[in-house]
């Protein structure tokens, strides 16, 4: 099925270092939602953008959404080993909150102190 | 809130044998969804319910796996036979209709079948 698709599926950082991870589909999206899962854990949700062009802020994170509504980018500013698992973007399927969530494949961040 | 509440966390089973996952969804989420998650595969959509009623099973593998949502505070996903392909953490998540609340997953079962 469609899937959006998510690079790096890795990356190692130096604490301190910024890091970004994108999202990217082939089809317009109605909106996108970012999640992280730690180590052993499982998703949490972080945001969900609608807008076209929508930035948003949470402390050292920064969320964009493409202005054609395809891609979609979460950036980390100043990383620390808080920061370190997996971190997905989901495409919803189907109307309201209420369709299906489809996930990327996630990238890894690792932080080394 | 308790949050999203799935057992058991880990269970290990034979081939063959029957293996049931249970769910408890936040009070007032009307949407209940089934993950999978390997490596291999990354998180799986199995099935999901709106009030109860399973809307999309597209992913559930075969006739091996079922589901349901008895009531709105309650479903279970079975395995019967189990296979050890079936291995995989399962995750549970719920929501609430309406824009900007994510989903809400469990802590998730760890199924290894041997």
């Amino acid at each position: 099925g469609q899937q959006v698709m998510q690079i790096p599926q890795y990356q190692h950082v130096q604490e301190g270092e910024d890091f970004t991870t994108y999202c990217n589909s082939s089809t317009t999206l109605s909106n996108i939602q970012w999640y992280k899962q730690r180590p052993g854990g499982h998703p949490v949700f972080l945001i969900q953008l609608v807008k076209s062009g929508e930035v948003k802020k949470q402390k050292r994170l920064t969320f964009q959404f493409g202005e054609a509504k395809k891609n979609s980018s979460l950036h980390i500013t100043a990383t620390q080993t808080t920061d370190v698992g997996t971190y997905f973007c989901a495409e919803q399927h189907g109307s309201g909150n209420t369709g299906k969530l489809i996930f990327g494949q996630g990238t890894t961040l690792q932080v080394k102190p | 809130d308790a949050g999203v509440i799935q057992s058991p966390r880990h269970e290990v089973t034979e081939m063959g044998q029957e293996v049931t996952l249970r769910c408890k969804p936040i009070s007032g989420h009307n949407s209940l969804f089934w993950y999978r998650q390997t490596m291999m595969r990354g998180l799986e959509l199995l099935i999901y319910f709106n009030n109860n009623v399973p809307i999309d099973d597209s992913g559930m593998p075969e006739d091996r796996f079922s589901a349901k949502m008895p009531n709105a505070s309650f479903s279970t996903l079975k395995i019967q036979p189990s296979e050890p392909r079936d291995s995989a953490v399962y995750f549970c998540a719920s929501s609430l209709r309406g824009a900007g609340y994510g989903y809400t997953f469990g802590s998730g079962t760890r199924l290894t079948v041997v």
